[in-house]
């Protein structure tokens, strides 16, 4: 009940595609989902997260959608480019809680000139 | 305004040697987390602590793992007689509260032990 099921594993889009990668989750006390961003060798940093309460949430290119009833939320990145080529990580956590996450396995994304 | 900082970036380890990892929360920050990245793998939550004390060590694994974060100096994460499944890059993150939304926390750029 705690795990975060992400997929695909890997993806690969031409530039300006659009990327989804997907995740879902069984504990319905998680009301907080960040989506973080990890280059190789490099420390995860926080791209862009929601709350259950919206459905949908914009920064940039990035768009993060969430379906409550479904407990599956989504990344979708915007008119991809070469430098977005990273791992992407969703997770899950409890707001009123201390910051212990809980991440799906990760994505990672290649996106070709 | 230095991030999370996490030494050694790079460790090479005999099985049944001794490991020590360390990490400087950001300035300010009293609370630390360290996650472990298995090849492949999502962060798995390891340990929270705070100054001088451990609050959720639910994540450690029960034999030769040790963490502590004490009152001056930096977060220590302890592996001792490590084997090769113990090779793993270790994160460490921080924040400057106990509780948060998750964007309270920022990561170090980790520490890759690797066991030969």
């Amino acid at each position: 009940q705690q795990q975060v099921k992400q997929s695909p594993q890997s993806l690969i889009v031409q530039k300006g595609g659009i990327p989804i990668i997907n995740c879902a989750y069984e504990n319905t006390a998680f009301d907080y989902f960040p989506w973080y961003q990890q280059f190789p060798g490099k420390g995860p940093a926080l791209l862009i997260a929601i709350r259950p309460d919206v459905s949908e949430k914009k920064e940039g290119r990035f768009t993060i959608s969430f379906n409550k009833s479904a407990k599956q939320f989504s990344l979708h990145i915007m008119d991809s480019q070469p430098g977005d080529s990273a791992t992407y990580f969703c997770a899950a956590t409890f707001s009123g809680g201390y910051n212990k996450l809980i991440f799906g396995a990760g994505t990672r994304l290649a996106v070709h000139p | 305004n230095a991030g999370v900082m996490q030494n050694p970036r790079h460790l090479v380890r005999r099985r049944g040697q001794e490991a020590r990892l360390r990490c400087s929360p950001m300035k300010g920050h009293s609370h630390v987390y360290w996650y472990r990245q298995l090849p492949e793998e999502g962060l798995k939550f390891m340990v929270y602590l705070q100054k001088e004390n451990i609050i959720d060590e639910s994540g450690m694994p029960k034999e030769r793992f040790s963490a502590e974060f004490p009152k001056e100096g930096p977060s220590i994460l302890r592996i001792q007689q490590v084997v090769r499944g113990d090779s793993a890059a270790y994160f460490c993150a921080s924040s400057p509260y106990g509780t948060g939304n998750g964007n309270t926390i920022y990561f170090g750029e980790g520490s890759w032990l690797t066991v030969v």
